[in-house]
């Protein structure tokens, strides 16, 4: 298995302009999460899906941040208009509710820097 | 929700030395994971501890779960370069796990 797979892996873009983060999570992995992270606040949770449906999108930061997952395969993070302040790694993870023991499968993360 | 705080923030060691990190919740938890982030990286899941009074080992690791299951440890016995990183002992569920701002250490050779 490939893993979790994010793109892009680094993003640099200026600030206004929409940015939007992709992920693939592991096969057969029912549960799909979004995290950011930055030194000042770590890592705090965005949004998880559960079966393609978002349970819990409290963590997201405003209304310029949305997320969606179409099908089981595929996640977007969309921030539009981007700001200086949205600069973190952004991290997408996956699991499977009934393998707990076997806890989450992170991506290697996607680096956005809005200047 | 459960609150986990995690102690010390940050840990500078001579390599060779040994380390430990705990985890304490003030409500008891159904399970515990630790996870670990080497600088530059993402995070990576270490072990589940479930059980109560729970230990065990990953070669230089040792990971307990307290009786009342509301702390956990890790302990790093003579550590490596190699085990620069932060680790992270979520709180919450499955469904939801919320990551504080771990352990940081740093091993000088």
């Amino acid at each position: 298995d490939a893993g979790v797979i994010q793109s892009p892996r680094h993003e640099v873009t200026e600030m206004g302009q929409e940015v939007t983060l992709r992920c693939k999570p592991i096969s057969g992995h029912n549960s799909l999460f979004w995290y950011r992270q930055t030194m000042m606040r770590g890592l705090e949770l965005l949004i998880y899906f559960n079966n393609n449906v978002p349970i819990d999108d409290s963590g997201m930061p405003e209304d310029r941040f949305s997320a969606k997952m179409p099908n089981a395969s595929f996640s977007t993070l969309k921030i539009q208009p981007s700001e200086p302040r949205d600069s973190a790694v952004y991290f997408c993870a996956s699991s499977h509710p009934d393998r707990g023991a076997d806890g989450y499968t992170f991506g290697s993360g996607t680096r956005l820097t809005v200047v | 929700g459960q609150q986990v705080m995690q102690i010390p923030q940050y840990q500078h060691v001579q390599e060779g030395e040994d380390f430990t990190t705990y985890c304490n919740s003030s409500t008891t938890l159904s399970n515990i994971q630790w996870y670990k982030q080497r600088p530059g990286g993402h995070p990576v899941f270490l072990i589940q501890l479930v059980k109560s009074g729970e230990v065990k080992k990953q070669k230089r690791l040792t990971f307990q779960f307290g009786e009342a299951k509301k702390n956990s440890s890790l302990h790093i016995t003579a550590t490596q370069t190699t085990d620069v990183g932060t680790y992270f002992c979520p709180s919450g569920n499955t469904g939801k796990l919320i990551f504080g701002q771990g352990t940081t250490l740093q091993v000088k050779p």
